[in-house]
Formats: structure tokens, sequence, C-alpha cells
């Protein structure tokens, strides 16, 4: 299996702060990673794939890059609706994993 | 718009079988689309359980594998997750899920709102 790790397990920023947090693959996976949002007690939320292309319809300020193992997740100004807890998922190989999750909080 | 609702018992006694359906509603399981299950333990992250396409193809997370068994009805637009052997580390929300396909990308673009299934005697 593709081991998926999130770095920082959490965060606090203020509104207005640009974030950022990272995905690392335990092997090369090409773009073949996609990013969710989940808040508390909702079902989690599609938001890129292929690393860095947005859903219709995700707010601009949400961006993602990254290749081969290593990923990164930007917020480019932390709004209030954008607290709850971010996920990577590999679609690399079966068995689709994902990262252990970074949690955002408002400072 | 396409809906996915879970159901099932909230409650099975260890060494007991977990039994969950999903029910998909504004859409067709005949949609050239595989169909997930993903857990969520209390406080933890996620666990993609194994997925089912239209034809009943099945793939499965080697982890669970032996436990499991999905299965679809078409014909109630429905596909379900049966879980045997349980403990209480299966205690967990249970989402179905829609994976979206979009060559190369694989992701889960539609889920349930989770059920809970606690394991406890």
């Amino acid at each position: 299996d593709i081991q998926m790790t999130q770095s920082p397990s959490s965060l606090s920023a203020s509104i207005g702060d640009r974030v950022t947090f990272t995905c690392r693959a335990s092997r090369a996976i090409s773009n073949f990673l996609a990013w969710y949002q989940q808040k508390p007690g909702k079902a989690p939320k599609f938001l890129i794939y292929g690393a860095s292309n947005l859903e219709t319809g995700v707010p601009s300020r949400f961006s993602g890059s990254g290749s081969g193992t290593d990923f990164t997740f930007t917020i480019s100004s932390l709004q209030p609706e954008d607290i709850g807890t971010y996920y990577c998922q590999q679609y690399d190989s079966l068995p689709w994993t994902f990262g252990q999750g970074t949690k955002v909080e408002v400072k | 718009q396409l809906q996915l609702h879970e159901s099932g018992p909230g409650l099975v006694k260890p060494s007991g079988t977990l039994s969950l359906t999903c029910t998909v509603s504004g859409g067709s399981l005949s949609s050239s689309h595989w169909w997930s299950w993903v857990r969520q333990a209390p406080g933890k992250g996620l666990e993609w359980i194994g997925e089912i396409y239209e034809s009943g193809s099945t793939n499965y997370n080697p982890s669970l594998t032996s436990r499991v068994i999905m299965s679809i009805d078409k014909s109630k637009n429905q596909f379900s997750l049966r879980l045997s052997a349980v403990t209480d580390a299966d205690t967990a929300v249970y989402y179905c899920a829609r994976e979206k396909v979009v060559v190369p990308a694989v992701y889960f673009d539609y889920w349930g709102q989770g059920s809970l299934v606690t394991v406890s005697s």
C-alpha cells in the first residue's frame, strides 16, 4: 500500500493568513492526488484532483501543487468557512489511501 | 442532484456481521461508475474499504478483504456492504461514495451523510 503522510497534523492561523500544509507519499505517484475538506460531523467534500486541478465551484483561494512524492495544499487567505480537516488521497494504485489529515483552526 | 444515503443497524455485537446499504437517488448505479465504502473511526482519518462496479466486479482493501463482501442491486439502485467478525476496531462512521473517473484521476465526488456503527455487546 502507498502510505500518505500529512504535516502538520493541525495548525492555527488568523483570518486572512496564507496557510500551507503538505502531503507526502511513500513512493512516487506522479500527480495522482486529490484533496478533500471535512467539516465536523459532515462527509468529506472533494476539492482538487491531479494535485492542482480545482473542482468546479471550489473557491480560487484554494490551490494545490506537487508531483512525485511531495504535495502542497494552500489557502491564500484563510476564511472562517475554511475551518475543518483536510485530507489528501492517492489514486496511483489500489488500495486508495488517505493521509491522516491536517486540522485547520482559527487562532 | 445525485444523493447517497446509508442505512443499517447502528449497533453490532462483537464477532457479528455489520450490514449497510447505500441507496442512490437522483442518478443511476448503471452509469459506468465505481461505488465505494469509506469509513472513519472516531477522531481518526479516512480508510477506504472497497469498491463495486455496476457489473458486480469488486476491489477490496487487502487489510479487510477476508471479511468484506460488497454487492449491488441495480433494480433498487442500491449497493451494500457486509463486514464479518467485527471487533470494536470496526466502530466507525461508514460512508458510501461515488468514484468519479476522469482518466487517470479517481476521486470521490459524491458522499452519503455517513452512518455510525458501534460494535458493542
